[in-house]
């Protein structure tokens, strides 16, 4: 069974600086997607990028950014000029292809902190 | 707009009394499905729905029922609510492809006491 592991339950930066989380998976699968969705005090999931295990160009939406590793099984998050607005929940999650039991595995989660 | 819409909000209930809660999304998905929030935890999947009339236990579907007599709505509902229900609950949906990410409502809060 697949596993999505976030490392980091917690973290604080200052507003401005960059800022990386960590996600690890375990799956035997060789084609998969991953995203990471973001999850603000108003509670709305949003997705932030998502992440084709086939690509080997990491995936970048404006100031966030990918690290994808296949071999290594890792997938971090990257906020350049961090911003107040990014203070969320972060999950890091997991689906493999042709997944049609609709099954996405979710991380635990980090807690975002940006300070002003 | 594109959204997935989920009702209520908040809700405060007592142990036993059946309570529903609704999903609706105006996207057109064929996959709808149910997450519960805890701390610590994560989300984890309660039930999911391939198409209308298709239905099947997610993670943690003890508790729980769901249907899905039309496309556009998914709701959930606990018959007999107990007090480890509480919990923060998400609908979910998604279009067909492979690839495509889900799209969640604003959550539903239930307390149970």
């Amino acid at each position: 069974a697949q596993t999505v592991t976030q490392s980091q339950p917690e973290m604080s930066v200052q507003e401005a600086e960059t800022v990386t989380l960590s996600c690890t998976y375990d799956t035997s699968e060789n084609n998969y997607y991953l995203f990471w969705y973001k999850q603000p005090p108003s509670r709305q999931m949003i997705l932030v990028i998502r992440q084709e295990a086939y690509k080997q160009q990491n995936a970048t939406e404006n100031r966030f950014s990918v690290n994808f590793q296949k071999a290594a099984k890792s997938f971090s998050l990257k906020i350049s000029d961090s911003q107040l607005g990014d203070t969320a929940m972060y999950f890091c999650a997991f689906m493999k292809q042709g997944n049609r039991d609709d099954k996405i595995i979710f991380g635990k989660g980090t807690r975002l902190h940006i300070l002003p | 707009e594109a959204q997935v819409t989920q009702n209520p909000r908040y809700l405060i209930t007592v142990t036993g009394k059946k309570l529903t809660v609704t999903c609706s999304q105006n996207m057109n998905h064929e996959y709808m499905s149910w997450y519960r929030q805890d701390p610590g935890l994560g989300l984890r999947q309660i039930y999911y729905s391939m198409n209308v009339e298709v239905t099947d236990k997610g993670d943690v579907p003890e508790g729980y029922k769901v249907s899905r007599k039309e496309k556009r709505n998914f709701p959930l509902i606990l018959e007999s609510p107990s007090p480890n229900q509480t919990s923060l609950y998400f609908c979910a949906s998604r279009a067909g492809l492979y690839n495509s990410p889900l799209h969640f409502g604003n959550g539903t809060r239930l307390t149970v006491t």
